[in-house]
C-alpha cells in the first residue's frame, strides 16, 4: 500500500544538526513533489519545506531557511537540519503533494494526500 | 510568514452541524483554490478531508463539506458524531512561500 516512514529522529543538543529521511514505498515516488510538516508539542502543524519531483524547486519557511536543506534521491526524501534550536523540537512529518486521486507528474495539486507517521526531534541540552 | 486564523475550539452535539472557519489573505485563499482540510486525532499523523476548496477524496465521508468566499474557507461538519472530535487543520497554497497551514480548531462533541 502507499506508505511514508520517517526515520533519524532523535535528542540533539543545540546547535548541532540532524538528518531525516522519509522511505517511500506502494507508489512511483520520482514523479511526486513532497513535502516537510512539523509539529511541535501541543501546537498546530507548521509547514517546513517542499521540493519538486524533479529537484528543480525546493522551498522553505522563514524560520528554517539557511539552516535546513530538503533532497531526495529516486527512493527517499531527506532534510538535513543544521544549528538546531529549542524551538525546532517537533514531529516532523514528510507528506506526498497529491490529492489522493490521479496526480500528473508536473503539475501542481499544492494538496498534502499521504503522511508518514513522522519523527520526533527534540534539541535540548 | 502568519499562518491561517481558525478558531481554538468549536462544539456541538450529535447529529448538529457545525462550521470552522479560516482566514487568510489575497495571497493564499483569496487567490486561488487550493485550500485543502485535514483531520488530526491524537497521536495520528494528519488526514486528507477535503481539497481545492471543496472536493472530497474517495472514502471520505460526505458528512464533510468546503467551501470559500474572499479571503475565508469553510469546512461545515453535518451529522456530528462522536468519532468526528479531533484537531482540524485548513491549509493553502501561498504565492509568498508556497504552502501555510491554519492554526488548528479542536472540535468537541458534547
Amino acid at each position: 500500500q502507499v506508505q511514508l516512514v520517517e526515520s533519524g529522529g532523535g535528542v540533539v543538543q543545540p546547535g548541532r544538526s540532524l538528518s531525516l529521511s522519509c522511505a517511500a514505498s506502494g507508489f512511483a515516488f520520482h514523479t511526486y513533489p513532497m513535502h516537510w510538516v512539523r509539529q511541535a508539542p501541543g501546537k498546530g502543524l507548521e509547514w517546513v519545506a517542499f521540493m519538486s519531483y524533479d529537484r528543480e524547486e525546493e522551498y522553505y519557511a522563514d524560520y528554517v531557511k539557511g539552516r535546513f536543506t530538503i533532497s531526495r534521491d529516486n527512493a527517499k526524501l531527506y532534510l538535513q537540519m543544521n544549528g538546531l534550536r529549542a524551538e525546532d523540537t517537533a514531529v516532523y512529518y514528510c507528506a506526498r503533494e497529491c490529492t489522493g486521486g490521479v496526480c500528473y507528474t508536473g503539475v501542481d495539486y499544492h494538496t498534502l494526500d499521504v503522511w508518514g507517521q513522522g519523527t520526533t526531534v527534540i534539541v535540548s541540552s | 510568514q502568519s499562518a491561517l486564523t481558525q478558531p481554538a475550539s468549536v462544539s456541538g452535539s450529535p447529529g448538529q452541524s457545525i462550521t470552522i472557519s479560516c482566514t487568510g489573505t489575497s495571497s493564499d485563499i483569496g487567490g486561488y483554490n487550493f485550500v485543502s482540510w485535514h483531520q488530526q486525532h491524537p497521536g495520528k499523523a494528519p488526514k486528507l478531508l477535503i481539497y481545492d476548496v471543496s472536493l472530497r477524496p474517495s472514502g471520505v465521508s460526505d458528512r464533510f463539506s468546503g467551501s470559500k468566499s474572499g479571503n475565508t474557507a469553510s469546512l461545515t461538519i453535518s451529522g456530528l458524531q462522536a468519532e468526528d472530535e479531533a484537531d482540524y487543520y485548513c491549509s493553502s497554497f501561498r504565492s509568498t512561500s508556497r504552502y501555510v497551514f491554519g492554526t488548528g480548531t479542536k472540535v468537541t462533541v458534547l
